[in-house]
């Protein structure tokens, strides 16, 4: 089973600034099959990237993914009230498909 | 318009069986995968197992093998969640998911609104 960590557990920032989520696999994940997730208190997860950088449909263009192999990073350029949320990891290229735990972004 | 849409939130006693449902509409049921993930409370995100409901195809982590058993109806175009006998450590959100992509294990773009289960005496 591949074991997702990702770092910080939780991030303290303003709006307009940049956040950089890391994401780290315990094994190759593979072909890239990393996607982010942002979940706000009350809702399903919602998806913003797959394939480790392409955004999902609707996602704004300051959310951008980037890795391969074991190192995933999720940035998002300029925080705007509504990011502030947790956000998750998943693989999808071996079963079974695991979430890391989870960076809680917030204000 | 792709919907999941999941049943009502559920009290349970432990010991006792439960079946949550998952119905999918706007879509081509049997031709993508249906996963679920737990989601206790405060806490983050698990995956617990993935059915094709073309040919019922399961996969199971094997966190939740043997706990819970997945299935799925194409007639009715509804997947499920069953247990056999609830734990308190059954409590938690549960939710339905669809990949993005047909006939294929992948990250999930379309969500249920979740169906909250609280096992307790």
């Amino acid at each position: 089973e591949i074991v997702l960590t990702q770092s910080p557990g939780t991030l303290s920032l303003s709006p307009g600034e940049r956040a950089t989520l890391s994401c780290r696999a315990s094994q190759t994940v593979t072909s890239s099959y990393l996607a982010w997730y942002q979940q706000k208190p009350g809702q399903a997860p919602r998806l913003l990237i797959y394939g480790a950088s392409s955004r999902a449909t609707g996602i704004p263009d300051r959310f951008s993914g980037s890795g391969s192999g074991t190192d995933f990073t999720l940035t998002i350029s300029r925080l705007e009230p509504e990011d502030f949320a947790v956000y998750y990891c998943q693989q999808y290229g071996s079963s079974p498909y695991t979430f890391g735990q989870g960076t809680k972004l917030e204000i | 318009e792709v919907q999941l849409e999941q049943s009502g939130a559920e009290v349970k006693k432990p010991g006792e069986s439960l079946e949550i449902s998952c119905k999918g509409s706007g879509y081509s049921f049997i031709s993508y995968w249906i996963g679920w993930v737990r989601q206790m409370p405060g806490k983050g995100l698990e995956w617990m197992g993935i059915i094709y409901p073309g040919d019922s195809d399961i996969r199971y982590s094997p966190s939740f093998q043997g706990q819970v058993t997945i299935s799925a109806d194409k007639s009715i175009s509804t997947a499920y969640l069953q247990w056999s006998s609830l734990e308190a450590s059954d409590t938690a959100m549960y939710y339905c998911a669809r990949p993005l992509v047909r006939g294929s294990v992948w990250a999930f773009d379309i969500w249920g609104q979740g169906t909250m289960v609280t096992v307790s005496s």
